[in-house]
């Protein structure tokens, strides 16, 4: 239990384009999903904190306008990088905390991750 | 300020060795989680290890050990007999539960076998 699925799990894009990044809790309720960044040979770094049904909180640096994070339902945050460009290029990785039939589990389950290039 | 240290950023060992990977956090609550995870080239993190703060025991699960100690704010993560499949980025983090379970990842060890 408790899987966490990215999609697509890769994709490259022109400058200039939008790419949105599906992240989906498949056998659990997600309340909370959160979505990080990894650069190349660094840790992840956390972009935005999402709660079902309400607007994102973006760390510090993060441009909102540009990293767009919908968390419509329970099962789905998407993230969309608008108008990306080559430094956008990165491994973006979610999770999802929350529970199911009563049960809150209290720690994160991690996406595989997408990796991104912007050509 | 750092709240999970990772000070060994590349480790080298050769096949059937012992290797240690030091994780250091800081934290005010009292309750809290530590983690362990590995990720190998394809990116993915590999869930090892979930500790609580009021858990001290060590555990041991195969070649895997990890060593909970906390006056010295550490959760150290040894590998015995290691195996060139145990290269990978091998990731410490911390989770309190004040935070909504934040994480907060350390900056990752990475660990190259040589067969």
């Amino acid at each position: 239990g408790a899987v966490v699925s990215q999609h697509p799990s890769w994709v490259i894009c022109k400058s200039g384009t939008s790419v949105k990044i599906e992240c989906r809790s498949l056998d659990f309720q997600a309340t909370t999903m959160f979505w990080y960044r990894q650069f190349p040979k660094q840790s992840l770094m956390l972009m935005a904190t999402s709660n079902e049904g309400s607007k994102a909180t973006y760390e510090q640096g993060v441009e909102k306008d540009k990293f767009l994070i919908n968390h419509a339902s329970l099962t789905l945050s998407t993230l969309t990088v608008t108008s990306a460009h080559p430094e956008d290029s990165s491994f973006y990785i979610c999770s999802a905390n929350g529970g199911l039939a009563g049960v809150v589990y209290n720690e994160q389950f991690f996406g595989p991750g997408t990796r991104l290039t912007v050509l | 300020a750092q709240k999970v240290t990772q000070a060994q950023t590349e480790i080298s060992v050769v096949e059937k060795e012992d290797v240690t990977l030091d994780c250091v956090y800081e934290t005010r609550d009292t309750t809290y989680y530590l983690f362990w995870y590995k990720q190998p080239p394809s990116g993915e993190l590999v869930f090892l290890i979930r500790r609580n703060s009021f858990d001290e025991q060590n555990e041991i699960s195969g070649r895997y050990s990890w060593n909970f100690q906390k006056s010295t704010s550490s959760f150290n993560f040894t590998i015995t007999a290691s195996q060139v499949v145990d290269s990978a980025v091998y990731f410490c983090a911390l989770s309190e539960a004040n935070t909504g379970n934040q994480f907060y990842f350390g900056t990752g060890t990475s660990l190259t076998v040589i067969p």
